[in-house]
């Protein structure tokens, strides 16, 4: 089954404690973002990434790290989290980049206290 | 930049009515493609439909339809005879040419449909 994959679904962590949430995708798309979703806000793009090794800022990078080693892996780093990052946090991934449907994750939820 | 506005926030319907919900976007790229989806009380993003900007058709799928107006930069969505299980919040979204596959999302519109 095509699917995108995140872990943990939900997570509790004190703030300064690096955490990474994991993503992967076995439908061997090139294209792979992180979006955070905020009440009143919608969806925002943190990173995204267009190939192995290759990453670029979206429009809320701020405290966040991504690495791309592997085409089907994409994990989201927060190296010292702090409440304001407290959010539902989303992976997805696309064949076409700009024209494709994004295929989303299932979410992630962090909660940093 | 881009920018979609959803200025419906949240919307009340009695089950079997129609309801729509507007999305208005803003954009300077020529080519750009416009989505819905869906998010159900169980938090999942659910693909609705893709649009490219030279396509103003407008399109039908059983109780959904979508009217795309470049004149008015729309991209509006209809729900005929809505069901219960429509309830969930649903997000219009941009993506232009370049952007590395970026989304910019609308805030969301929360339909209720109550029996």
């Amino acid at each position: 089954e095509a699917q995108v994959t995140q872990n943990p679904r939900y997570l509790i962590t004190v703030t300064g404690k690096k955490l990474t949430v994991t993503c992967s995708q076995n439908m061997n798309h090139e294209y792979m973002s992180w979006y955070r979703q905020d009440p009143g806000l919608g969806l925002r793009q943190i990173y995204y990434s267009m190939n192995v090794e290759v990453t670029d800022k979206g429009d809320v990078p701020e405290g966040y790290k991504v690495s791309r080693k592997e085409k089907r892996n994409f994990p989201l780093i927060l190296e010292s989290p702090s409440p304001n990052q407290t959010s539902l946090y989303f992976c997805a991934s696309s064949l076409y980049g700009d024209s494709g449907e994004a295929f989303f994750g299932q979410g992630t939820r962090l909660t940093v206290v | 930049a881009q920018k979609v506005t959803q200025a419906q926030t949240e919307i009340s319907v009695v089950e079997k009515e129609d309801v729509t919900l507007d999305c208005v976007y803003e954009t300077r790229d020529t080519t750009y493609y416009l989505f819905w989806y869906k998010q159900p009380p169980s938090g999942e993003l659910v693909f609705l439909i893709r649009r490219n900007s030279f396509d103003e058709q407008n399109e039908i799928s059983g109780r959904y339809s979508w009217n795309f107006q470049k004149s008015t930069s729309s991209f509006n969505f209809t729900i005929t005879a809505s069901q219960v299980v429509d309830s969930a919040v649903y997000f219009c979204a941009l993506s232009a040419t370049g952007g590395g596959n970026k989304l910019t999302f609308g805030t969301g519109t929360q339909l209720k449909v109550e029996l």
